[in-house]
């Protein structure tokens, strides 16, 4: 079946430093691949999308790339800030077989000053 | 900026209770969606809803479970007596047919608290 499965966190990371946040998925059919952010105590909100292989997706200095041929969508932001810290969620949709969004288990990033 | 809208932000009930949460979807869209997220877990698809019925659900979603678009704008979940393990944040989602590849937009959640 359709599944996303993201690197364990959480991540602990010095403000300024290089993330990396990986993402894998198994899909049957030309899914849309997404980035959600999750503030504590707050609901989701996109972060970023790509829609086809090869797109890159970007917003507020992250990007991610569809890569078709590794079924990957790493996340990634040059210099993290404090204010990044949050749980962070790798998701896909409009696989075969229905519309709905398949979430990976998060990835809690913890940002120290 | 159009937004999917829920409420209330939290309920807490006890354990065999009947509960009602309420999504207003944003206003072209066709599609309505719940998903639940578990405290600390990924957020799961509970159904989908289209043209008045259920396009799609998921294991979670049993005969305890409902779902209404009782008027133009308000979409419903009731769960029918409601277990401890209900407890969990409940997004609502919507997405207009045709719109960017499938792109859901969601709601802040309710948190639900069963006691």
């Amino acid at each position: 079946g359709n599944s996303v499965t993201q690197m364990e966190g959480p991540v602990t990371l010095s403000e300024e430093a290089f993330l990396t946040i990986n993402c894998t998925y198994t899909a049957t059919g030309y899914p849309s691949l997404f980035w959600y952010v999750q503030y504590p105590g707050e609901g989701l909100q996109l972060l970023l999308k790509a829609t086809k292989a090869d797109d890159k997706g970007s917003n507020k200095g992250f990007e991610a790339t569809y890569r078709k041929e590794t079924t990957s969508f790493h996340l990634e932001k040059g210099s993290v800030q404090v204010s990044d810290s949050a749980v962070y969620f790798c998701a896909l949709s409009g696989a075969t077989g229905g519309f709905k969004t398949i979430f990976g288990a998060g990835t809690r990033l913890f940002v120290k000053a | 900026e159009p937004e999917v809208t829920q409420t209330p932000s939290h309920q807490v009930t006890q354990m065999g209770q009947e509960v009602i949460l309420r999504c207003v979807p944003i206003s072209n869209h066709l599609y309505f969606y719940w998903y639940r997220q578990i405290l600390g877990q990924k957020v799961e698809f509970l159904v989908s809803f289209y043209n008045n019925e259920i396009s799609e659900k998921s294991e979670i979603f049993d005969d305890q479970f409902s779902v209404e678009r009782p008027d133009g704008s308000n979409f419903t979940l009731k769960i029918r007596s409601t277990k401890l393990e209900d407890s969990a944040m409940y997004f609502c989602a919507s997405s207009e047919l045709g719109q960017g590849p499938y792109e859901q937009y969601f709601g802040p959640g309710t948190r639900l608290t069963v006691t």
